[in-house]
């Protein structure tokens, strides 16, 4: 069965610097997102990608966020410049043309 | 409006319990309701969904009773079992659109002792 996968599983980086998660969505799948869950807390909306462009994006996700589909088959999440605020676990989902969102393992960030 | 309330937080059964865990929304403009069940270390995965236009889905030992008037719907799970010890969350969101950005619920965490 098709999935979403991501990497890296673990990442651990100072305050002030760039990271870059990766995703790899289900193949054929139009619509791309990006959640977080910050340790003991509900799941939250970052970001949606679909066209080739951001569709809709939350209040967190602001100018230190960006995102990427570099390749037609991976999907990015950048943030430029983390902050103490940005640990969680980053999800990426993504979607075909039916209504579910299928979820990857997530990547949990832990910023020093 | 765009919140998404969900009880408890959490929830302790015995096996062949029925576990019901409630949500209630605020935007009418919602018309998709997912399940989705979380283990330890992992993404959530769909469990089950429901549509407006319908007050009950059943898949297997999973129920979802949907009530439009009350803007409210809820989870039941039948003859549980330690297997399904996790936490659940309850979404919400608007189809069709070209984000269809999920909106989730705080999370229950269930616990089915043997």
């Amino acid at each position: 069965e098709p999935e979403v996968t991501q990497t890296p599983s673990h990442q651990v980086t100072q305050m002030g610097q760039e990271v870059i998660l990766r995703c790899v969505p289900i193949s054929n799948h139009l619509y791309f997102y990006w959640y977080r869950q910050i340790l003991g807390q509900k799941v939250e909306f970052l970001v949606s990608f679909y066209n080739n462009e951001i569709s809709e994006k939350s209040e967190i996700f602001d100018d230190q966020f960006s995102v990427e589909r570099p390749d037609g088959s991976n999907f990015t999440l950048k943030i430029r410049s983390t902050k103490l605020e940005d640990s969680a676990m980053y999800f990426c989902a993504s979607k075909g043309g039916q209504e579910t969102q299928y979820f990857g393992p997530g990547t949990r960030l832990l910023v020093l | 409006q765009q919140q998404v309330k969900q009880s408890p937080q959490s929830l302790i059964v015995q096996k062949g319990g029925i576990p019901i865990i409630n949500c209630a929304y605020e935007n009418t403009a919602f018309d998709y309701f997912p399940w989705y069940q979380q283990f330890p270390g992992k993404g959530p995965a769909l469990l089950i969904a429901i549509r407006p236009d319908v007050s009950e889905k059943k898949e297997g030992r999973f129920t979802i009773s949907f009530n439009k008037s009350a803007k409210q719907f809820s989870l039941h799970i039948m003859d549980s079992q330690p297997g399904d010890s996790a936490t659940y969350f309850c979404a919400a969101s608007k189809l069709p659109s070209n984000t269809g950005k999920l909106i989730f619920g705080q999370g229950t965490t269930l616990q089915v002792k043997p």
